[in-house]
């Protein structure tokens, strides 16, 4: 059965830190991957998403990923870290043959200037 | 920029009653779905629908529940009979086409407290 795991349920980062958050998927076939962000109050939204191609990809604000098909993870990373970036982020699979997506448990990110 | 726009944002109700969750899709949008999320656990499928039928389904969403979309905008969830552990933020999606090349764009959710 699809899995996903976010081992970090809560990160802290001083602003201007680089950041990884870390994804492990279980699944058979290849796996359509990824990232959104869930602001207070607010809906998800997509920051990156990898279905075939190149392993790193790049998302929305500042924002990138790296498949690593060996270690079935997508973990997400950004250079500085802003304040602005504090926020839950959550780890997705999707496949060719379903419409669901399938969820991690979420990373909060709190951000310290 | 288009979005998807739930209503209420949060909704109490008595164990027992039935409550509808309102979502209106993003217009040109042809697949929907229903995601929830118990507090501190991960979001959860629920359902997709497509060309006015259920086209998959978790086995969380039993016969309490029912999605209808009644006037070609809104997209409803209704939960006939609710039960304390229905309590959870209840997510709307919507996307254009099926393959997952396709964005799935969400609402903001809905907070469901059954008290």
């Amino acid at each position: 059965a699809q899995s996903v795991t976010q081992p970090d349920i809560h990160i802290t980062v001083s602003e201007g830190a680089s950041l990884e958050l870390r994804c492990n998927y279980s699944y058979g076939a290849t796996p359509y991957l990824f990232w959104y962000v869930q602001s207070p109050g607010q809906g998800l939204q997509l920051l990156l998403k990898y279905f075939s191609g190149d392993t790193l990809v790049q998302g929305i604000k500042g924002f990138e990923a790296e498949f690593k098909r060996s270690q079935s993870s997508f973990n997400l990373r950004k250079p500085s870290v802003h304040w602005s970036d504090a926020a839950e982020y959550f780890c997705a699979v999707g496949a060719q043959d379903t419409d669901k997506l399938i969820f991690g448990t979420g990373t909060r990110l709190q951000v310290f200037p | 920029e288009p979005e998807v726009t739930q209503t209420p944002s949060h909704q109490v109700t008595q164990m027992g009653q039935e409550v509808i969750l309102r979502c209106v899709p993003i217009s040109n949008h042809l697949y929907f779905y229903w995601y929830r999320q118990i507090l501190g656990q991960k979001v959860e499928f629920l359902v997709s629908f497509y060309n006015n039928e259920i086209s998959e389904k978790s086995e969380i969403f039993d016969d309490q529940f029912s999605v209808e979309r009644p006037d070609g905008s809104n997209f409803t969830l209704k939960i006939r009979s609710t039960k304390l552990e229905d309590s959870a933020m209840y997510f709307c999606a919507s996307r254009f086409g099926r393959g997952a090349n396709n964005e799935q764009f969400f609402g903001p959710g809905t907070r469901l407290t059954v008290l």
